[in-house]
């Protein structure tokens, strides 16, 4: 079965300095790969997604990652974090069936806290 | 535009006592839908998932069921609630196309006693 790996269960980082939060998975055919985030006392909803063409995403909020396909990896970067960037981020996979119908598998997630 | 509801927001029941929680889909039709249960530290955790009216995929062996009785309306259930069914569960919907992208529900705080 397919999984979902993200390094850092909890990262404590200043306002101002820079953010890589590490996901890999183990599937080796095609992959959609998504990052969720949730903000203390709201919903998932996506930060970014990677389905196609060009390996480098951008999405919301600054946030941006890298599809590295040889290292099955899909890690989150900003270069510079802020306090409302407070939350619990999720790494997720889908293998590539067409339909959509078997869902999304997700990483365990990072909780990231940013001190003013 | 496409909006999800889940209710209750919060739950507390005691154990051995039965569940439902319901979630409903407005604006498009034909959704994929499923359940999640999101616990401290291990992720989201895929429980059930379907693809039209009656149809019901279980990912993990649970003390728990889904239906779908109607188009965009999804249900969990239990007939006698453990301890270990406490935790947050989120409802989720799909569009079935190749985006794969799911839309998630505000989500239902259970805590079994």
């Amino acid at each position: 079965a397919q999984s979902v790996s993200q390094h850092n269960h909890h990262v404590i980082l200043s306002e101002a300095a820079s953010l890589e939060l590490g996901c890999n998975y183990s599937y080796g055919g095609t992959v959609n790969l998504f990052w969720y985030v949730q903000y203390p006392g709201q919903h998932l909803q996506l930060l970014l997604k990677y389905f196609s063409g060009d390996p480098l995403v951008k999405g919301i909020k600054g946030f941006e990652a890298e599809f590295i396909k040889s290292k099955f990896s899909f890690n989150l970067r900003k270069p510079s974090v802020q306090w409302s960037d407070t939350a619990e981020y999720f790494c997720a996979v889908r293998k590539y069936s067409g339909g959509g119908a078997d869902g999304l598998t997700f990483g365990k997630g990072t909780h990231l806290i940013i001190q003013p | 535009s496409q909006t999800i509801h889940q209710w209750p927001a919060t739950l507390v029941q005691p154990v051995g006592s039965p569940l439902s929680l319901e979630c409903t889909v407005e604006g498009t039709s034909n959704p994929n839908l499923y359940w999640y249960r999101q616990a401290a530290g291990r992720g989201l955790q895929l429980l059930f998932y379907s693809v039209g009216i009656g149809q019901i995929s279980s990912e993990v062996p649970q003390n728990l069921s889904a239906s779908r009785p109607q188009d965009r309306q999804f249900i969990l259930s239990s007939k006698k609630l453990l301890l270990s069914d406490s935790g947050f569960y989120l409802c989720a919907w799909t569009s079935g196309s190749d985006t794969g992208e799911l839309f998630f529900g505000e989500g239902s705080r259970l805590t079994v006693l």
